[in-house]
């Protein structure tokens, strides 16, 4: 595609239910990130995936937070049980490869969790 | 680990000039970036610089870099209302590739 594709963009889900977030990257694109953003604050490192490595999941903040993708193509991010402190918005940015080209951002997923 | 640390809020009027300053401590960064975000928007990258430059300018924008004391900044002259914005820097991790932002800092740009 032309450019980093997340759905939803908008998201409400009750506390307690599981939710899953999409990110197309640009194709072609061997890395993808997942960071959170918090209203008013900087980006919080979640997953890195690069090529058919194995991820780098050292920012995600607990065991109900998941995430896959498949070769170098769609990932989905897994928020289980939700909690309140969970609202954000997820932002997903890929890359051409791992070195020297830089991120292209999603618009990313506004998750409010009620 | 790695860390990128910035002021989070600069205030200038319209037509200063504008100095983000961004501190890093992965000395391996290969690459170093500055992203713009607009209020409601998504990230979008600004400009870049390579780790073996000291300066890059780009139009408006001038980016220096001191390697040695792991010190980032960008430059904006002639500061518009439309430059307001949350400005953050990353650097690329050397080993793993992995993006490391900064908290971001808030430009507000008074008429």
């Amino acid at each position: 595609g032309a450019g980093v594709s997340q759905s939803p963009s908008n998201k409400v889900t009750e506390k307690g239910k599981d939710v899953e977030l999409r990110c197309d990257p640009i194709s072609g694109h061997t890395a993808l990130y997942w960071y959170r953003q918090r209203l008013g604050q900087g980006l919080e490192f979640l997953i890195y995936f690069q090529g058919n490595s194995a991820p780098d999941k050292s920012g995600l903040p607990s065991d109900r937070f998941s995430a896959e993708r498949t070769g170098e193509s769609v990932s989905t991010l897994t928020i289980q049980r939700t909690q309140q402190e969970d609202s954000a918005v997820y932002l997903c940015a890929s890359s051409l490869t791992r070195d020297r080209d830089w991120a292209f951002f999603g618009q990313g997923t506004r998750l409010t969790v009620v | 680990g790695e860390d990128v640390e910035q002021s989070l809020f600069l205030s200038v009027r319209e037509g200063d000039s504008s100095v983000i300053n961004c501190t890093y401590t992965d000395s391996s960064s290969t690459y170093l970036y500055w992203y713009k975000q607009e209020p409601g928007a998504g990230l979008q990258l600004l400009t870049y610089i390579f780790s073996n430059m000291d300066m890059k300018q780009d139009q408006r924008l001038t980016v220096l870099l001191n390697k040695k004391d792991k010190h980032l900044s960008l430059r904006i002259a002639d500061t518009q209302t439309g430059d307001s914005a949350i400005y953050f820097c990353a650097e690329k991790d050397g080993s793993q590739g992995n993006l490391i932002f900064g908290k971001g800092t808030k430009l507000s740009v008074k008429p």
